[in-house]
């Protein structure tokens, strides 16, 4: 079954960090871009960021750029999203999301894990 | 960025009617437009990919139109499990951006 999991979310002082991380089954992981999706409480999608195959290309969205890092360990099957420097405005259930595209992305999501909640409160 | 914006904002739509879903990008997205639908708890799920072509299990009720910069999702005969809040994205600049969804209840 294909099938991604994410772990790592929880409750976060602002100005604090949290890494994320996303475990990747019944699927060839090293062979796909890779994304992080947020949705703040009722609000709707958002991407964050991005990774191809290799991790030799990221793209962010700019409210994260310098504070928020992506990165991928194929040989664990596994992506993940170094926060830092966490903001209200950051609260969100945070998904990893598969890009279709097995050798050049293709920008949509076609498999996505169940979320992971992210809340910066002091 | 581009800025999509989908309307309405809920529709109400009883079972087996027929539901006509809209979509507006800021500037041209070509036929680059995705729609995803969402169910309360869940995470969204992959309906349309190039503007008209349906994922991998996607029932042939659900259909997508249009390009550039008008996009429509219909439904055809709405069945139970058809009732959430349904997303178009846009992929073709990034940052890649959302519509802020229609929610689609039952009336």
């Amino acid at each position: 079954e294909v099938q991604l999991v994410e772990s790592g979310g929880g409750l976060v002082q602002p100005g604090g960090s949290l890494r994320l991380s996303c475990a990747a089954s019944g699927f060839t992981f090293s062979s796909y871009w890779m994304s992080w999706v947020r949705q703040a409480p009722g609000k709707g999608l958002e991407w964050v960021a991005n990774i191809k195959q290799d991790g030799s290309e990221k793209y962010y969205v700019d409210s994260v750029k310098g504070r928020f890092t992506i990165s991928r360990d194929n040989a664990k099957n596994s992506l993940y999203l170094q926060m830092n420097s966490l903001r209200a405005e950051d609260t969100a259930v945070y998904y990893c999301a598969r890009d279709p595209g097995a050798i050049d992305y293709v920008g949509t999501f076609d498999i996505w894990g169940q979320g992971t909640m992210v809340t910066v409160s002091s | 960025e581009i800025v999509m914006t989908q309307s309405p904002a809920t529709l109400s739509v009883s079972p087996g009617e027929r539901a006509t879903l809209s979509c507006r990008a800021s500037q041209s997205v070509s036929s680059n437009l995705a729609w995803y639908q969402q169910k309360p708890g869940q995470a969204p799920r992959l309906l349309i990919y190039g503007a008209s072509t349906r994922a991998t299990g996607i029932p042939a009720r659900f259909s997508g139109s249009g390009s550039g910069t008008e996009f429509t999702l219909t439904i055809s005969s709405l069945q139970s499990e058809d009732f959430a809040v349904y997303y178009c994205q846009q992929y073709n600049n990034w940052p890649y951006s959302f519509g802020q969804g229609t929610k689609l209840e039952i009336k």
